[in-house]
């Protein structure tokens, strides 16, 4: 069955410091890959999405992702945090018209 | 355009009671979606639609019903609520459903059950 992994539940960064969000995926054929992030409150926003091609996908907000298949890997990462990206990042993985399986999340907590 | 709006914004049920989550999206987007949200365990697809009159189960579908009489709106009914179904109730919507399409989320209901 697919599942996504999100091995970190929470991490704090500080502000200005890289960010790395880890995710892994178990699917048996080439996976649709997205991160969305939900802001406290609010609905999930897509950051970025691959689906085939540059296995690095650039997003919004100054996020990236890279896609690894020998590490069945999509990990997030944004060279430099602001306070304002202190949110909730979900991992998904997509099996078929629009039946995206979720990550369970990572927190990502700023520091002044 | 508002986007995908649901209502309530919490709402708490005593065990047995029966209730609406309301959805709607002004995108003219064919396919929604539900999905719950519980600690822990990511997001978990309840019911989807891919068009009107048209719905199909998801994940989780027991205790849920949903249809689809129009392109707007897509509300869930809880039957008989019973406190497992204590969590954050989410809405999205997409153009055609693909996974080429990017989902809209609505911002949410968070229910308890008591």
């Amino acid at each position: 069955a697919q599942s996504v992994t999100q091995p970190d539940i929470h991490i704090t960064v500080s502000e200005g410091a890289s960010l790395e969000l880890r995710c892994n995926y178990s699917y048996g054929a080439t996976p649709y890959l997205f991160w969305y992030v939900q802001s406290p409150g609010q609905g999930l926003q897509l950051l970025l999405k691959y689906f085939s091609g540059d296995t690095l996908v650039q997003g919004i907000k100054g996020f990236e992702a890279e896609f690894k298949r020998s590490q069945s890997s999509f990990n997030l990462r944004k060279p430099s945090v602001h306070w304002s990206d202190a949110a909730e990042y979900f991992c998904a993985v997509g099996r078929g018209f629009q039946k995206l399986v979720f990550g369970t999340g990572t927190r990502l907590l700023v520091s002044p | 355009n508002a986007g995908v709006t649901q209502t309530p914004k919490f709402q708490v049920l005593k065990t047995g009671q029966s209730m609406t989550l309301q959805c709607a999206q002004d995108m003219n987007h064919e396919y929604m979606s539900w999905y719950r949200q519980d600690p822990g365990m990511g997001l978990r697809l309840i019911h989807y639609s891919v068009g009107a009159g048209i719905t199909d189960q998801g994940e989780v579908p027991n205790g849920y019903n949903v249809s689809r009489s129009t392109t707007e709106d897509f509300p869930l009914r809880l039957l008989s609520a019973a406190p497992s179904q204590t969590s954050v109730y989410f809405c999205a919507s997409s153009k055609t459903g693909t996974e080429f399409d990017e989902q809209y989320f609505g911002p949410g209901t968070r229910l308890t059950v008591t």
